[in-house]
């Protein structure tokens, strides 16, 4: 059962349009959610990050936005740029857990970003 | 300083040869992850290590062994390597419950 689910598996945009990236979770004990980047043959690199305690957190041209009622949440990157090419995971855990629970990330299959010049 | 580094970066086995992975990291970080990305997949968690002596089961443990004999080293064996343990590799650590930081990864083939 994916219980951190990332529905499209590609989006291309155009240079210097938005680039809006889902994510979806089922398990309510996550509380802390990331966004990783990754280029090919290259391993993730942390980008953003949001606490359950915010609805939004910005980071110069990406920012994340979070709505746990509805248990989703969404990266912008405005204004998206040739280099943002690259496949976006969403991950998630929870803040506090017992057994080191709180340690482990669960990820998303990924999306691939295509950003056109 | 170097980050994360793994070692090989690319390695083909043959189904039953053995092989260990070696992660290894200088930011002093306390926590070191395995994890596997297969196409179409996220990554997923093999083995995850709190601290230098400790090692502990992820998602998908089976298969695998781990060692952290050295806080700076996180080492991942396959005993008996199977064509579905065919994947790519990341190592991770991390300071407490930080920023994980992720290894460039090594590519294995088991034919």
């Amino acid at each position: 059962d994916q219980q951190v689910k990332q529905n499209s598996p590609s989006l291309s945009v155009q240079e210097g349009r938005i680039s809006i990236l889902n994510c979806d979770y089922t398990n309510s004990m996550f509380d802390y959610f990331l966004w990783y980047k990754k280029y090919p043959a290259e391993g993730p690199t942390f980008l953003i990050s949001i606490s359950s305690i915010k609805d939004k957190n910005e980071d110069g041209r990406f920012t994340v936005f979070l709505n746990k009622s509805a248990k989703h949440l969404s990266l912008h990157i405005v204004p998206s740029q040739p280099g943002d090419s690259a496949v976006y995971f969403c991950a998630a855990r929870p803040e506090r857990g017992s057994g080191g629970s709180n340690y482990k990330l669960t990820f998303g299959k990924g999306t691939l970003l295509t950003v056109n010049p | 300083n170097a980050g994360v580094t793994q070692t090989p970066k690319f390695r083909v086995l043959k189904t039953g040869q053995s092989m260990t992975l070696l992660c290894a990291q200088d930011m002093n970080h306390e926590y070191m992850y395995w994890y596997r990305q297969d196409p179409g997949m996220g990554l997923r968690l093999i083995h995850y290590s709190v601290g230098e002596g400790t090692t502990a089961k992820g998602e998908v443990p089976d298969g695998y062994n781990v060692s952290r004999l050295k806080k700076q080293n996180f080492l991942l064996g396959l005993e008996s390597a199977a064509p579905s343990q065919t994947s790519v590799y990341f190592c991770a650590s991390s300071y407490s419950l930080g920023t994980q930081y992720f290894g460039p990864g090594t590519r294995l083939l088991v034919l």
